[in-house]
């Protein structure tokens, strides 16, 4: 069975502080795609980064930046210089390759990001 | 950029009634889903679909729930009878192929008295 584990619930951060949210995934799949998603509270699921499981180097995207580690099962999500339009709620979430690819979300981080 | 849409944005409903959700996927996409979200809890995957046929469905899709995908565009979730622990926000999602990143609509507030 697949299970993604945020162990971090609430986070707060004053504005251009860096933050890492955690996310550490279990499969017995050896291949599989990890996403992390952002609902900021106007509630609708934002797609930011998907990763498949071949695929270990890093990626940076303006201030996000992500750290794929197989070795740990862990794909974190860092944000540089946090702004207030950071603050959200971030999922991660883990699918298979069956037919489907169903995702498994995490419970989510709630990020709240002070001026 | 095109979008998942979902109506109605909200929707208010007496226990036992039926109610019906609609979405409108990415017009190119070949597999649809439905996801749960209870307040403050985690997305929880209720059933995909591709190929006008169920191809999942998770414990919580029992007998009270179907999908439909009526005509060429629409997606539809159907809950028989709900119940008051149906109140939750239901999104719709689609993709192009498999495991192509999932496209989530803004949702439907779902609310059970």
């Amino acid at each position: 069975a697949q299970k993604v584990t945020q162990a971090q619930t609430e986070i707060s951060v004053v504005e251009k502080e860096d933050v890492t949210l955690d996310c550490v995934y279990e499969t017995r799949d050896t291949t599989y795609y990890l996403f992390w998603y952002k609902q900021p509270p106007s509630g609708e699921l934002v797609f930011l980064i998907r990763r498949n499981s071949f695929d270990e180097q890093n990626e940076i995207s303006g201030r996000y930046s992500w750290n794929f580690q197989k070795s740990t099962s862990s794909f974190n999500f860092t944000i540089t210089a946090s702004q207030v339009v950071d603050s959200a709620v971030y999922f991660c979430a883990l699918s298979d390759t069956g037919a489907n690819s169903k995702l498994t979300f995490g419970k989510g981080i709630t990020l709240s990001v002070r001026p | 950029e095109p979008e998942v849409t979902q109506t109605p944005s909200h929707q208010v409903t007496q226990m036992g009634q039926e109610v019906i959700l609609r979405c409108v996927p990415i017009s190119n996409h070949l597999y649809f889903y439905w996801y749960r979200q209870i307040l403050g809890q985690k997305v929880e995957f209720l059933v995909s679909f591709y190929n006008n046929e169920i191809s999942e469905k998770s414990e919580i899709f029992d007998d009270q729930f179907s999908v439909e995908r009526p005509d060429g565009s629409n997606f539809t979730l159907k809950i028989r009878s709900t119940k008051l622990e149906d109140s939750a926000m239901y999104f719709c999602a689609s993709s192009e192929i498999r495991n192509s990143p999932l496209h989530f609509g803004n949702g439907t507030r779902l609310t059970v008295t």
